[in-house]
This record gives structure tokens, sequence and C-alpha cells, in this order.
């Protein structure tokens, strides 16, 4: 069955410090993969995605991911965090051929000043 | 570009009526839209895949016949929670699919509509 697994519920981190949340996901094949970000009460904005090609994603707000096929995992980094970065993490995978997503039960982060 | 508004973004109903939530693609035409239920610090859930034109398709545990889903046109689907109870109270995200993106799945995200029965 096809699954995503954010192994850390919550992460805190001192404002400055590097950042990497963890995802693993179950699929048959290779798939769609997403990071999202939600902050209290609002909707969800995406940070990065990858379809294919070069393993190292970069995103948006100084976010990157890497995807390692033989790990089964997709791993969100950021070397430098700032305050504003405290929010709800979710990783998730597309279904290719169906457009469903799956998400992950999300990681919350918070960042100390 | 790629905007997805929902309409409204909160509202309170009372025990035993409906209520109506629009989805939005403003700039792109969606064929395919989906809707999302969200608890209160939980992941999101996939309620069902709407389809322009057709039928939704409901994922299995969402009783159809509460969460009625009309996706009548490229550029709106519309979610109705009938005779809503308290524990349909929960956050609804809708996304939508860019009919014009070829085989990339990426779906963009509503801001989300927070429904609380009272």
């Amino acid at each position: 069955a096809q699954s995503v697994t954010q192994p850390d519920i919550h992460i805190t981190v001192s404002e400055g410090a590097s950042l990497e949340l963890r995802c693993n996901y179950s699929y048959g094949a290779t798939p769609y993969l997403f990071w999202y970000v939600q902050s209290p009460g609002q909707g969800l904005q995406l940070l990065l995605k990858y379809f294919s090609g070069d393993t190292l994603v970069q995103g948006i707000k100084g976010f990157e991911a890497e995807f390692k096929r033989s790990q089964s995992s997709f791993n969100l980094r950021k070397p430098s965090v700032h305050w504003s970065d405290a929010a709800e993490y979710f990783c998730a995978v597309g279904a290719v051929g169906t457009y469903k997503y799956i998400f992950g039960t999300g990681t919350r982060l918070k960042v100390l000043a | 570009g790629a905007v997805v508004s929902q309409h409204p973004s909160r509202v309170i109903c009372k025990s035993g009526t409906s209520v109506k939530i629009e989805c939005r693609s403003l700039d792109f035409q969606a064929t395919t839209m989906f809707w999302y239920r969200q608890f209160p610090k939980q992941s999101l859930m996939l309620m069902a895949t709407s389809n322009e034109g057709s039928k939704a398709t409901y994922e299995q545990g969402v009783e159809k016949d509460k969460f009625l889903i009309n996706h009548a046109s490229l550029t709106l689907s519309t979610l109705t929670v009938t005779s809503a109870h308290p524990e349909d109270s929960s956050f609804y995200i809708c996304s939508a699919r860019d009919s014009g993106s070829g085989i990339r799945d990426e779906q963009y995200f509503g801001p989300g509509t927070r429904l609380t029965v009272t």
C-alpha cells in the first residue's frame, strides 16, 4: 500500500541552526514528491517538488530536498532556520496517473529565538 | 499563476442545516479537483475526487450522500455538507489540477474553509 511517513511529529530548533525534516514513502514506482508548509489556520504552500531528473531539488525560502531512491526518502533541509519558518510541514506523494496525493502526518516545527 | 480560491473562508452553521463551500481555479482550467478534510493538528485526508461533468469519486469511508460534490464547470467545484452535525466541524481544503499541465501531477491548493457546526 502507498504511504508516507514523517517520523518526527515535533521538532524544535534554534534560530540560525540547520534543519532536516524526514520523509519516507512506500510506493511501487518512482512517485512525484512534494513538500508543503502550512501556517496555523492557513492553506498549503508548496515549498518544492520532485518529478524526475536531478535528485537535489531547490525550493522557495531557502529550502532544498534530496530524493534518495535507495532509501525511499525525500528529506527537507534548510541550512539556517528563521523564526518565520515555524509552521507545520507536510510531505506528500503523488500517485502517478491518478493524480491523488497521499500526505504524511506532518512535522510541527518550533523555532527558538 | 495557478491560484485557487475557496469561499467562504469561515462558516458557522447550526446542526441539521446544509452548507456549501466553493472552490474556484482563477487562472486555469481544472477538469479535476480534490476535496480534503483536515482535523486539528492532523494531516489532510482525501475525501473525494471531483471530475468536471461527471460524478465525483469518493474515498472509502466518506459518505457521498452527506458530502455532495458538484463540478459543473472547468473552474468551479462545490462541496455541500448536508444535515451538518458538530462532528463535521473541520477544515476543508480543495485543490485543483491544471488540465493543461500534461503528465505532471501537480495540484494547486486553496486556502481552506473552516466549518464550525454548533
